[in-house]
């Protein structure tokens, strides 16, 4: 079945500690990528998005992430976490032939410890 | 001001009540959405609009009905609310062609 999955529902980092997000697709065609974060109380904010060319992509707030054709992954990485950090991470895909479709992950919560 | 407004914020209501979310957005976008989330869901569409005069029926239409009345307008409605119905609704909005979509701030609705 066609899906987005964040395998890890919550995740606990340390400020200051690096971080991984992971996102993976299962579509035929490559996809267009998408990070958005959820502030509480807030909407979604995009963070950073792949369309084509470079894989590595860089985003606001510090973040980035690599598209891995061969996994069919979109990993979002920071180096160095900080308390605003604190937030649900949502990956999401567009289906470049239907251009109403945007599937979106079920969510990573990201807990910062002081 | 925001670019993408959703009233109410707050609602709770009781089965069987009818219920209009209401979105505006100043960004001068032609696409329209609106989307809910579930705990552990993510988000998923409930219906999009192109324009004024296109509107469709997204992964999970059952149960609500949208009216576009404006270029930045764009209404949810729940004609018989129901309880598997409370969730937080959210409204975005996007250019034309593949674009990031923008959000609203999100209507929290309670159905008792």
């Amino acid at each position: 079945a066609q899906s987005v999955t964040q395998p890890d529902i919550h995740i606990t980092v340390s400020e200051g500690a690096s971080l991984e997000l992971r996102c993976n697709y299962s579509y035929g065609a490559t996809p267009y990528l998408f990070w958005y974060v959820q502030s509480p109380g807030q909407g979604l904010q995009l963070l950073l998005k792949y369309f084509s060319g470079d894989t590595l992509v860089q985003g606001i707030k510090g973040f980035e992430a690599e598209f891995k054709r061969s996994q069919s992954s979109f990993n979002l990485r920071k180096p160095s976490v900080h308390w605003s950090d604190a937030a649900e991470y949502f990956c999401a895909v567009g289906l470049p032939y239907n251009n109403n479709d945007m599937r979106f992950g079920a969510g990573t919560r990201l807990t910062v410890k002081p | 001001d925001a670019d993408v407004t959703q009233t109410p914020r707050n609602r709770i209501t009781k089965t069987g009540k009818r219920i209009m979310l209401e979105c505006s957005q100043t960004k001068g976008h032609d696409r329209m959405y609106w989307y809910r989330q579930d705990p552990g869901l993510g988000l998923r569409l409930i219906y999009y609009s192109f324009d004024v005069k296109d509107i469709n029926k997204g992964e999970i239409s059952d149960g609500y009905s949208v009216s576009r009345q404006a270029q930045a307008k764009f209404s949810l409605s729940l004609e018989s609310a129901i309880p598997n119905q409370t969730a937080l609704y959210f409204c975005a909005t996007s250019g034309t062609g593949w674009r990031e979509q923008f959000f609203g701030p999100g209507t929290r609705l309670t159905v008792l």
